[in-house]
């Protein structure tokens, strides 16, 4: 059974407006939380990570809300571009130690210009 | 710029080979890590390591083995290529607290004929 999970294969969103991608997870003990951004023959790379202690983290373009009593997080862009198009993974870990993460299956963001 | 570094792009074997997948980190990281990525499943863990000469199972190990002789390589070995073993294996490293978790490599995308 997946312990984390992205409900959601794929979107699509016209560039300029909201990409909303969803994230849900089982596991209680889940501490810390990432996204990682995914281009085509590249490995992910580290976008935005939250502690539990927080409930929002931004970094320019993006945000993440964590819903901790829901275990539900969602990444948001703003405005969205044709270059945020890729694949973004959901990845949670009892910590922050740098291990232990497990990942979502992935979300296919598609912004159309 | 830090990297991770797996040795091929593309690989093309025949079933029932031996396969050795190298990866190498330049960072002195402690932590490495050995996925497969397939559609609509994610990142699997397949092995990883906290140090030189330690492995520890991940989620799929079956068929699977790993060696980590020095701290910078850790390579992934597939004792006997079946087609199911079709599919692109990332290579990542951390050291312990890091808050972005893992770097990737590229990947290497293999195909079992």
């Amino acid at each position: 059974d997946q312990q984390v999970k992205q409900n959601s294969p794929s979107l699509s969103v016209q560039e300029g407006r909201i990409s909303i991608l969803n994230c849900d997870y089982t596991n209680s003990m889940f501490d810390y939380f990432l996204w990682y951004k995914k281009y085509p023959a590249e490995g992910p790379t580290f976008l935005i990570s939250i502690s539990s202690i927080k409930d929002k983290n931004e970094d320019g373009r993006f945000t993440v809300f964590l819903n901790k009593s829901a275990k539900h997080l969602s990444l948001h862009i703003v405005p969205s571009q044709p270059g945020d198009s890729a694949v973004y993974f959901c990845a949670a870990s009892p910590n922050n130690y740098g291990q232990n993460f497990v990942f979502g299956p992935g979300t296919r963001l598609s912004v159309l210009p | 710029d830090v990297k991770v570094t797996q040795s091929s792009r593309y690989l093309v074997k025949r079933t029932g080979e031996k396969v050795f997948l190298e990866c190498v980190q330049d960072m002195d990281h402690e932590n490495m890590f050995w996925y497969r990525q397939d559609p609509g499943l994610g990142l699997r863990l397949i092995y990883f390591s906290y140090d030189v000469k330690m492995k520890e199972k991940g989620d799929i190990p079956e068929g699977y083995s790993v060696s980590r002789e020095k701290k910078e390589r850790f390579s992934l070995i597939l004792e006997s290529a079946s087609t199911n073993q079709t599919s692109m294996y990332l290579c990542a490293s951390s050291f312990t607290g890091s808050y972005w978790g893992y770097t990737f490599g590229s990947g290497t995308r293999l195909t079992v004929v």
